[in-house]
């Protein structure tokens, strides 16, 4: 398997749920990201890690903690979401942050807090 | 503020024609640029990436940028309706000073009239 993958597709959760969302890639890239897309509008990114070490984060409240074990996988952990948290989740990596090299991204997790 | 500007359209275009869209950005020091494609309720794809002032062609894409305007276009020739999506315009600042953040347009959203 290639590219970058993520799971689940869709999830819905109750405000006071603990779930996780998981990324991979297969590319070999050194960089991932999340990045968070509401309706209508851009793209916000969230957090960046490079070598599994976090190197930015912004300003996003602490009821999204993300994981970087290895540079294969990221995760999301969310807890106490509110309904305004519901959006399009995508995972991104890349061969080197901001190095001038693109990003590619996953096929999103449709979160719905209800 | 970083900013990438877009016209968030619809953009309409018979099929056939040719659809231009356009993105300016306020970081001067910006590097690189990109353009991704992103069909409704899925994840974007890269189409196009520019580092140099000028064109840049691929197929029916030219990617044009001119940094001293601060303005980076893309143009499809012989649009199909199958191009039909929404265009987002992403700019890396990556000054080798550590900045990791691609910052995204809101999209133009084209739709090719058959």
């Amino acid at each position: 398997e290639t590219g970058v993958t993520q799971t689940p597709r869709h999830l819905v959760m109750g405000m006071t749920n603990k779930k996780s969302l998981k990324c991979e890639q297969h590319l070999g890239h050194n960089a991932m990201y999340w990045y968070k897309q509401s309706a209508k509008k851009p793209l916000e990114l969230m957090f960046v890690y490079n070598f599994k070490e976090q190197t930015e984060n912004n300003s996003v409240p602490s009821r999204f903690s993300p994981e970087c074990p290895n540079s294969s996988h990221l995760f999301l952990h969310l807890h106490t979401l509110q309904p305004e948290d519901s959006a399009l989740y995508l995972c991104a990596s890349s061969s080197k942050p901001g190095g001038g090299t693109e990003a590619f991204f996953g096929q999103g997790t449709r979160l719905t807090v209800v | 503020q970083k900013e990438v500007e877009q016209n968030s359209g619809p953009l309409s275009v018979p099929e056939g024609a040719i659809a231009s869209l356009n993105c300016t950005y306020s970081d001067r020091g910006s590097q690189s640029f990109f353009w991704y494609r992103q069909y409704s309720g899925k994840s974007p794809e890269l189409i196009m990436f520019i580092y140099s002032n000028g064109d840049k062609e691929d197929g029916r894409f030219t990617a044009q940028l001119n940094k001293a305007s601060q303005y980076v276009s893309l143009l499809i020739r012989d649009s199909q309706p199958s191009d039909s999506a929404t265009y987002l315009c992403a700019v890396n600042p990556y000054s080798g000073a550590g900045s990791y953040q691609l910052t995204f347009g809101k999209g133009t959203k084209l739709s090719v009239i058959p």
